[in-house]
């Protein structure tokens, strides 16, 4: 089955830099790659996702980018602001069409 | 965007009863559940898939016997946590995807808690 990694755990950052966190796959059929953003006691919230058709989406301070030949995918967000601060979690869905997330990542965003 | 409603959205019960929580989706056909437990601070674990009108499917590891999921219609599933010990005490979210293959949206999650 699908296996998927999340790095960092952990992503302290001062309010105005940029934050990146990375995923990495194992299935090469995986096609779909979404991200998503949940605060405490709330449910996850999709706010980005990818194809594998796609190298790179962008919707204004959010970006992802897809490496299919290295099996890894990347969200970007930049000028963060405390209000980013929540865990993130990447997926990847592959043939048997049910998503595999990573561990996720707690970002704190410092004012 | 869809929208998926859960209820309720915490509980509280008794070790050895029966609780059932429920998933909707409110504005769309969810062709597919999912089910997951979380611990704090850790990922989703995926418990089991479900299609409408049919069996679901148990991750590995996972009691069917104790964790009953029935999905009945296109909107509506359910999760019964039978004979509740303290060690199942969690946090519960439902998903549901539509007939697009891709998006699936989260319902508010159940905080249950057994004493």
């Amino acid at each position: 089955g699908e296996n998927v990694e999340q790095h960092p755990s952990t992503l302290s950052v001062q309010e105005g830099d940029s934050a990146v966190i990375k995923c990495t796959y194992s299935d090469s059929a995986s096609n779909y790659f979404p991200w998503y953003k949940q605060e405490l006691g709330k449910r996850p919230q999709l706010i980005i996702d990818i194809r594998s058709n796609v190298g790179e989406k962008k919707d204004q301070r959010i970006a992802v980018t897809l490496n299919k030949t290295a099996k890894h995918f990347s969200l970007h967000i930049t000028e963060t602001q405390p209000e980013d601060s929540a865990v993130y979690f990447c997926a990847a869905r592959g043939g048997s069409y049910i998503p595999t997330f990573g561990r996720g990542t707690s970002l704190i965003v410092h004012p | 965007g869809a929208v998926v409603s859960q209820h309720p959205s915490w509980v509280i019960c008794k070790s050895g009863t029966s609780v059932k929580i429920e998933c909707r989706s409110l504005d769309f056909q969810a062709t597919t559940m999912f089910w997951y437990r979380q611990f704090p601070k850790q990922s989703l674990m995926l418990m089991a898939t479900s299609n409408e009108g049919s069996k679901a499917t148990y991750e590995q590891g996972v009691e069917k016997d104790k964790f009953l999921i029935n999905h009945a219609s296109l909107t509506l599933s359910t999760l019964t946590v039978t004979s509740a010990h303290p060690e199942d005490s969690s946090f519960y979210i439902c998903s549901a995807r539509g007939n697009s293959d891709y998006e699936q949206y989260f319902g508010p999650g159940t905080r249950l808690t057994v004493t």
